[in-house]
């Protein structure tokens, strides 16, 4: 998702539904990807990475889609709690970090 | 293990200071990267240490510097300070440079009056 300044894309979603984050890169170069998750007064924590060479990774309750065709990375939660209510950030790399500007996620109860 | 601390976690300051940030990396981490969060503009990359080393460096003025000690740890100074350089400073450690894993702590909230 793309956001100006303070107006970032909000998803809102019910407890256990199903979630994807989008994203779109812009360094067709980029060779590695991760997604971070940033909750309110913290650090980003890292959730899931990707290399380039890979179409698709999971881990425990996500997933992340790579398509360098178009460069769009998704994040997909399986099984949505509120305590994965926070802003969602991708980031993509050659040799530094770049950040999307994040996606917030609620999640209702 | 021990994560990414940041000291001060708060801090105010007024036109024309400077301020140092300090960072100490997870044990075994060599490199140390900066990043600056605002509303306006996300997460911004300011520079990576490593051994030592300033392996890479954003886009911002010169009044932005930094250092790392032998020991892996990290400082960042601003001198001059501006209104606009009021954000959160995060840091970042990873065992190697380049494409890694970046571990964050939980920052430096920096407020200039």
């Amino acid at each position: 998702g793309e956001s100006v300044g303070l107006h970032l894309p909000t998803l809102s979603v019910q407890e256990g539904d199903n979630s994807i984050i989008n994203c779109a890169y812009s360094n067709s170069a980029s060779d590695y990807f991760i997604w971070y998750k940033q909750e309110s007064g913290k650090g980003p924590q890292f959730i899931i990475d990707i290399r380039s060479n890979m179409d698709k990774r999971q881990g425990q309750r996500v997933t992340v889609l790579l398509n360098k065709t178009v460069k769009h990375l998704s994040l997909q939660i399986a099984a949505t709690q509120p305590g994965d209510s926070a802003v969602y950030f991708c980031a993509e790399t050659h040799s530094t970090l770049t950040f999307g500007k994040g996606t917030m996620l609620l999640v209702s109860p | 293990k021990a994560g990414v601390t940041q000291t001060p976690r708060y801090l105010i300051k007024t036109r024309g200071q400077q301020v140092t940030l300090s960072c100490s990396p997870i044990s075994g981490h060599r490199s140390v990267s900066w990043y600056q969060q605002t509303p306006g503009q996300g997460l911004q990359f300011l520079f990576e240490y490593f051994s030592e080393t300033q392996r890479n460096k954003g886009n911002f003025p010169g009044r932005f510097s930094g250092r790392q000690f032998s020991n892996s740890r990290s400082e960042m100074n601003v001198s001059t300070l501006e209104l606009g350089d009021s954000a959160l400073y995060l840091c970042a450690s990873s065992t190697w440079t380049g494409a890694n894993e970046q571990f964050f702590g939980p920052g430096t909230r920096l407020t200039v009056l």
